[in-house]
């Protein structure tokens, strides 16, 4: 079966205890990305990845890591986990970024105290 | 600053009526996409849109995009109750890097019978 997953689905952690949410598709996709959902926000984007090891920055990048050493997975870092990154979290990919199949993963609700 | 604005946010009907959902977008993208939230649940692709005039349809739902007035609607037809989600309209940023999705904030459509 096609999908994106992730894992942890649901995080309860605190200040600055690292913390890495795995993302991993298994459809051979070309384009990944990570997005943040905030009620009155929408989702915003934070990194995203068009291929191995290209990396880039979407609209709020502070406070995150990403690598993209294998083509299935993207992992998303948070070296020093601040209460204003509690948030649910959605991990996405595409054949290519203008694709029409884009896929997300089930969302991982992270809580930071 | 690039935005994409939707509305209504919250958008209330009774089955069988018809309703229009709008959004506008500031980039010169000739493309917007269409996604599907239910509530606690992760995204789905409903339209892509790739030129000017484009006009998609798939059950109660249809999508347009007209680019010269970077205005894209979601015209649902005699609304059902398992039309109730919430809908995100998207556009790319193409002025830098070509991965930067950004939403709008969601309009939350609720069907009553």
């Amino acid at each position: 079966e096609a999908q994106v997953t992730q894992n942890p689905r649901y995080l309860i952690t605190v200040t600055g205890k690292k913390l890495t949410v795995t993302c991993s598709q298994n459809m051979n996709h070309e384009y990944m990305s990570w997005y943040r959902q905030d009620p009155g926000l929408g989702l915003r984007q934070i990194y995203y990845s068009m291929n191995v090891e290209v990396t880039d920055k979407g609209d709020v990048p502070e406070g995150y890591k990403v690598s993209r050493k294998e083509k299935r997975n993207f992992p998303l870092i948070l070296e020093s986990p601040s209460p204003n990154q509690t948030s649910l979290y959605f991990c996405a990919s595409s054949p290519h970024p203008d694709s029409y199949e884009q896929y997300f993963g089930p969302g991982t609700r992270l809580t930071v105290t | 600053e690039l935005k994409v604005e939707q509305n209504p946010l919250f958008l209330s009907m009774q089955e069988g009526k018809n309703y229009t959902i709008y959004c506008n977008y500031s980039t010169t993208s000739d493309r917007l996409y269409w996604y599907r939230q239910d509530p606690g649940k992760s995204l789905e692709s409903l339209f892509v849109l790739l030129s000017n005039g484009a006009v998609k349809q798939e059950g109660r739902l249809m999508a347009s995009l007209d680019t010269k007035a970077r205005l894209s609607t979601l015209h649902i037809t005699a609304a059902v109750h398992d039309l109730s989600a919430t809908y995100f309209c998207a556009d790319r940023d193409y002025g830098g890097s070509q991965g930067n999705l950004i939403f709008g904030k969601g309009t939350k459509l609720s069907v009553k019978p």
